[in-house]
């Protein structure tokens, strides 16, 4: 049974650019929530889709936008690059029908932006 | 606001060594409390949760935590360090109910000697 699975692994953009990354949940799993790492840090939550539609959002700006398919997949796309965008991009997957979702709460590897 | 503390940054043990991790959480309630592995350039790896019930939680690899409402702590131990133990460990908490959103600490890195 396939995991949560990103892409890509690593990207470089240059400042100003735009970026797509991608996440296919694990199997069953209908929520997703990305989270955003940057070096020496914990990650920090940039947003939940659920149903297709943003549930929850962080404190991040609105450069940072998303999107669920109804396969359940999601994109994070990321505005006018900064430098400070650089970091790992973790992707959760977890199912809604359990009493409580953390017991299916699963992350991907991550996705390494780099911004020059 | 909710906020989760790791104090110790890094922390150097020896092969065989006991081993614990300090977390402690700023939360109006009780929250859902978790302890997950990062090895690098890797995702997170669940080591642990303490949802309710008994405050001595076992996990995987050998790691247990123990969770004291009266210090709103929630401590990862080992009995032994083992080399491959070396790591970046990160304590979590999340709002029982409602939407699963993990607030981390910083992180501890854990570097072990042979």
């Amino acid at each position: 049974d396939a995991g949560v699975t990103q892409s890509p692994t690593h990207l470089i953009k240059t400042r100003g650019q735009q970026v797509t990354l991608r996440c296919s949940p694990k199997s069953g799993h209908d929520t997703v929530s990305w989270y955003q790492q940057a070096l020496g840090q914990g990650p920090q939550f940039i947003f939940q889709y659920y149903e297709e539609e943003e549930r929850q959002r962080g404190n991040f700006p609105d450069r940072f936008s998303g999107h669920q398919f109804p396969n359940y997949s999601s994109e994070l796309n990321v505005n006018a690059l900064l430098l400070g965008d650089s970091a790992l991009y973790l992707c959760a997957s977890s199912p809604t029908h359990l009493r409580d979702a953390f017991y299916g709460y699963t992350f991907g590897s991550g996705t390494r932006l780099t911004v020059v | 606001a909710q906020s989760v503390t790791q104090p110790d940054i890094h922390i150097t043990v020896s092969e065989g060594a006991s081993l614990e991790l300090r977390c402690n959480y700023s939360y109006g309630a009780t929250p859902y409390l978790f302890w997950y592995v990062q090895s690098p350039g890797q995702g997170l790896q669940l080591l642990l949760k303490y949802f309710s019930g008994d405050t001595l939680v076992q996990g995987i690899k050998g790691f247990e935590a123990e969770f004291k409402r009266s210090q709103s702590s929630f401590n990862l131990r080992k009995p032994s360090v083992h080399w491959s133990d070396a790591a970046e460990y990160f304590c979590a908490v999340a709002l029982s109910g409602g939407y699963n959103k993990l607030i981390f600490g910083a992180g501890t890195r854990l570097a072990v000697h042979p």
